[in-house]
């Protein structure tokens, strides 16, 4: 069965330091997004993407978050500068319809910031 | 705005105990979409079910079974024979048609079985 699968499962990083976190879509599917999850809270929306551009982005998507389809298949995640709090588990998903399809979800990559 | 709220935290049941996820939303579209995901200690997010809002009619799938009622604006999720690998933690979420699937989930409800 086709999955989403996200690369590295577990990063940690420094506070400051650059971190791209890596997701493969299901490849027939035209929708992407991230959500983030703090330890222990909901799951929250942080950004939609279609047709190669942002088409929905939430609060916590401020400038130092971008994300991009450098090549086709792959969905990245960039956190230019990170700090303490975007320490969470992020999720990557993907759907091939935007108004009837569920999401399908990657396993997460946890990010931990020190 | 949207809303979805599982005022229940934390359960307990013993194995084979039947189980109800309370879920209540709020979302001012008349076309919408309810989930609800399943969030194992292994911490991926495992699709259940999708419900739209034309369609009430309760569901069933093995052991689990969901009732949707638009009246009340619940989504309820009840597992049935309760079994330790059903320890999770659940989430219900909705979506407004019309968007770009922006997810709203709610805070979630840890479901421990114990044997």
């Amino acid at each position: 069965e086709p999955e989403v699968t996200q690369t590295p499962s577990h990063q940690v990083t420094q506070m400051g330091q650059e971190v791209i976190l890596r997701c493969v879509p299901i490849s027939n599917h035209l929708y992407f997004y991230w959500y983030r999850q703090i330890l222990g809270q909901k799951v929250e929306f942080l950004v939609s993407f279609y047709n190669n551009e942002i088409s929905e982005k939430s609060e916590i998507f401020d400038d130092q978050f971008s994300v991009e389809r450098p090549d086709g298949s792959n969905f990245t995640l960039k956190i230019r500068s990170t700090k303490l709090e975007d320490s969470a588990m992020y999720f990557c998903a993907s759907s091939a319809d935007r108004d009837t399809g569920e999401l399908f979800f990657g396993e997460g990559s946890r990010l931990t910031v020190l | 705005a949207q809303k979805v709220t599982q005022a229940q935290t934390e359960i307990s049941v013993v194995e084979k105990e039947d189980v109800t996820l309370d879920c209540v939303y709020e979302t001012r579209d008349t076309t919408y979409y309810l989930f609800w995901y399943k969030q194992p200690p292994s911490g991926e997010l495992v699709f259940l079910i999708r419900r739209n809002s034309f369609d009430e009619q309760n569901e069933i799938s093995g052991r689990y079974s969901w009732n949707f009622q638009k009246s009340t604006s619940s989504f309820n999720f009840t597992i049935t024979a309760s079994q330790v690998v059903d320890s999770a933690v659940y989430f219900c979420a909705l979506r407004s048609s019309g968007g770009y699937q922006k997810v709203t989930f709610g805070t979630g409800t840890k479901l421990q079985v114990i044997p």
